[in-house]
């Protein structure tokens, strides 16, 4: 089955530092990758998506690019607030089979940033 | 403002004790979803629906049960809580690309 597998957490940094958060996935096929933000008491928000291989997502100064020779979409700012201070979900979604339309989630990875 | 609502937002239930958990979007979206969090475990899927009147189980379905009342609605109920349900839920929509989702803002539910 599909599964999706983050770095370990929580990961601390300070003001203006570069960030990367890993992930990998196991899926058959071609997959779209996403990754959710959730700030601390809120739901699951969207920050950026690919769908197919080598697209680059981004937002907000995030940016994660699809790579399918390494099955990766990690993660990365190049200088983080205190404001992105949250928890980060990497996921997969693949149509097709029994998997359709469902989101598989890695484990989630506190990041916490100090002024 | 489009989106998901989930109610309650928070709830307490002694063991053995019933509740529905509701779920409404106006997105017109074909494909609902129930998921819990749980600490280091990511979200898990519950159940889903993938369009009005057709729901299948999940990941973690057991003690679980839900309806799909109509195109914007998708409840989940629990028959008889237990101390494994303590948890977070979280109710979810897709449009038919399945690429883009919605998530309402949860539902916290400590089972004692």
């Amino acid at each position: 089955g599909n599964s999706v597998t983050q770095m370990e957490g929580p990961v601390t940094l300070s003001e203006e530092a570069f960030l990367t958060i890993n992930c990998t996935y196991t899926a058959t096929g071609y997959p779209s990758l996403f990754w959710y933000v959730q700030y601390p008491g809120e739901g699951l928000q969207l920050l950026l998506k690919a769908t197919k291989a080598d697209d680059k997502g981004s937002n907000k100064g995030f940016e994660a690019t699809y790579r399918k020779e390494t099955t990766s979409f990690h993660l990365e700012k190049g200088s983080v607030q205190v404001s992105d201070s949250a928890v980060y979900f990497c996921a997969l979604s693949q149509a097709g089979g029994t998997s359709y339309g469902k989101l598989t989630f890695g484990q989630g990875t506190i990041l916490t940033v100090h002024p | 403002n489009a989106g998901v609502t989930q109610t309650p937002k928070f709830q307490v239930l002694k063991t053995g004790q019933s509740m529905t958990l509701q779920c409404a979007q106006d997105m017109n979206h074909n494909s609902m979803y129930w998921y819990r969090q749980d600490p280091g475990m990511g979200l898990r899927l519950i159940y889903y629906s993938a369009s009005e009147g057709t729901t299948d189980k999940g990941e973690v379905p057991n003690g679980y049960n839900v309806s799909r009342l109509n195109k914007r609605e998708f409840s989940l109920r629990l028959e008889s809580a237990a101390p494994s349900q303590t948890s977070v839920y979280f109710c979810a929509s897709s449009d038919a690309s399945h690429r883009g989702y919605t998530f309402g803002s949860g539902t916290r539910l400590t089972v004692v």
